[in-house]
């Protein structure tokens, strides 16, 4: 099955640093890639749609300078988390669409952040 | 705003089907339903999903009512390793895609 790598899975940064987390679509292209995050015990809530060669699609409250999107190819995509504090402390989970009508979406394994 | 509702949390016993139920009564016609599984810590994995047809793969089966307002995803013979946040999801359409938003999910557990 179609495989989605995020990396990295795991990262721990200071205040005011700034983290690039990376998604790659392994073996189909994917002009679609969505960014997720999750606090503890909840639910996914949809951050963004990335869109290759274009802008991303921010979700109504979420903030397009705080983290930053990139999908400068048909593999990958990539959210920048800048200046970060320690309310950005989440799990971010990035997914793919193969684009087949009516398909799934793939998901990556996560990205564990934690802002001391 | 998640399109769905489900029960927070449910159990059964191994080796017995699990049926997890799921409200989508404002679903459109042309909207998909899908189920994913979240184990602790992971990225979500597919299960199945389906536009009004029953489907049947070699996880599950998922039943959608005749007026498509719910859905049941049935997991035939559970194993403890099915423990899991279960998410009725439905696809709504987005720009010239589609986006998948999740609900606040199941949290099923399989007893010994």
């Amino acid at each position: 099955g179609a495989v989605v790598s995020q990396h990295p899975s795991r990262v721990i940064c200071k205040s005011g640093t700034s983290v690039k987390i990376e998604c790659r679509s392994l073996d189909f292209q994917a002009t679609t890639m969505f960014w997720y995050r999750q606090f503890p015990k909840k639910s996914l809530m949809l951050m963004a749609t990335s869109n290759e060669g274009s802008k991303a699609t921010y979700e109504q409250g979420v903030e397009k300078d705080k983290f930053l999107i990139n999908h400068a190819s048909l593999t990958l995509s990539t959210l920048t988390v800048t200046s970060a504090h320690p309310e950005d402390s989440s799990f971010y989970i990035c997914s793919a669409n193969p684009g087949a009508r009516g398909g799934k979406l793939f998901f990556g394994s996560g990205t564990q952040l934690s802002v001391l | 705003d998640a399109k769905t509702t489900q029960p927070p949390s449910m159990d059964c016993a191994e080796g017995r089907a699990a049926n997890l139920p799921c409200n989508h009564s404002t679903i459109s016609g042309n909207e998909y339903v899908y189920w994913y599984r979240q184990i602790h810590s992971q990225g979500p994995q597919y299960i199945i999903h389906g536009l009004k047809n029953n489907e049947t793969n070699e996880m599950a089966s998922l039943i959608i009512t005749e007026d498509r307002k719910s859905s049941t995803l049935i997991l035939p013979h559970a194993t403890l390793r099915d423990t899991a946040v279960y998410y009725c999801i439905v696809r709504v359409a987005a720009d010239s895609s589609y986006k998948l938003i999740f609900g606040s999910g199941t949290r099923l557990l399989v007893r010994p």
